[in-house]
């Protein structure tokens, strides 16, 4: 079964460093683009930056460049999210997502597969 | 490119068929178009992609069409679990994408 699992909820504190992980299972992690996505409370899904692991290209949404950072590790078969300074504004639910193949080979441009979502919280 | 979903809000009963909208500020290739369904606490879940094909298990009432700036999804008999937000999304041949801000479907 093809699965993204997600890190637990986290609380911070504003200036404080964080990293959340995107476990993968049952497909090859470094053939396929994984994408980070972010809900704030109650609003809409924004598109952060997208990770293809077999060689670590990586793009940002030019609002999240700069901002947050989107790595990835082959030998765990896992994508990550991290922020090196967090804000009040960052708190939401930050999921992963595959970016789907179509049996062509060619791409879906579509996220098939989603994560079950990390809520993060900055707070004082 | 920025995506304009509408209405904000649906309301409408059980059996009815369901019209959403979501026109791209500018001219878009349908294959990169698609449309994701989410409820209370759940991640979203895609339902079409190349603006018209079923994703994998999504029930024959859900149907997407359009070309060009206009898209629609379709949802031909309203079953209770159909009542959730619904998003369409845009991703570019450089993998920068964007979503629709979203339509809210409640029953009436």
């Amino acid at each position: 079964e093809v699965q993204l699992v997600q890190s637990g909820a986290e609380v911070k504190k504003p200036g404080d460093s964080l990293k959340i992980s995107c476990r993968v299972s049952g497909y090859s992690f470094s053939n396929y683009w994984i994408g980070w996505v972010r809900q704030m409370p109650g609003q809409g899904l924004e598109y952060i930056g997208i990770i293809y692991p077999g060689d670590s290209d990586t793009r940002y949404r030019p609002t999240f460049q700069g901002q947050v950072t989107i790595s990835a590790d082959k030998s765990v078969s896992t994508a990550y999210l991290q922020w090196s300074g967090l804000r009040a504004s960052d708190t939401g639910i930050y999921y992963c997502a595959r970016l789907g193949i179509k049996p062509s080979g060619s791409y879906a441009y579509s996220f098939d597969i989603w994560g079950q979502g990390t809520m993060v919280t900055v707070s004082s | 490119i920025v995506l304009t979903q509408s209405p904000g809000t649906l309301s409408l009963s059980p059996g009815q068929r369901a019209t959403l909208s979501c026109r791209a500020s500018q001219s878009v290739s349908s294959s990169h178009l698609a449309w994701y369904q989410q409820k209370p606490g759940q991640a979203p879940r895609l339902l079409i992609y190349y603006a018209s094909t079923r994703a994998a298990g999504i029930p024959d009432r859900f149907s997407g069409s359009g070309s060009g700036t206009d898209f629609t999804l379709t949802i031909s008999r309203l079953e209770p679990e159909d009542f959730a937000v619904y998003f369409c999304q845009h991703c570019g041949s450089s993998l920068r994408c964007t979503f629709g801000q979203g339509t809210k479907l409640e029953i009436k």
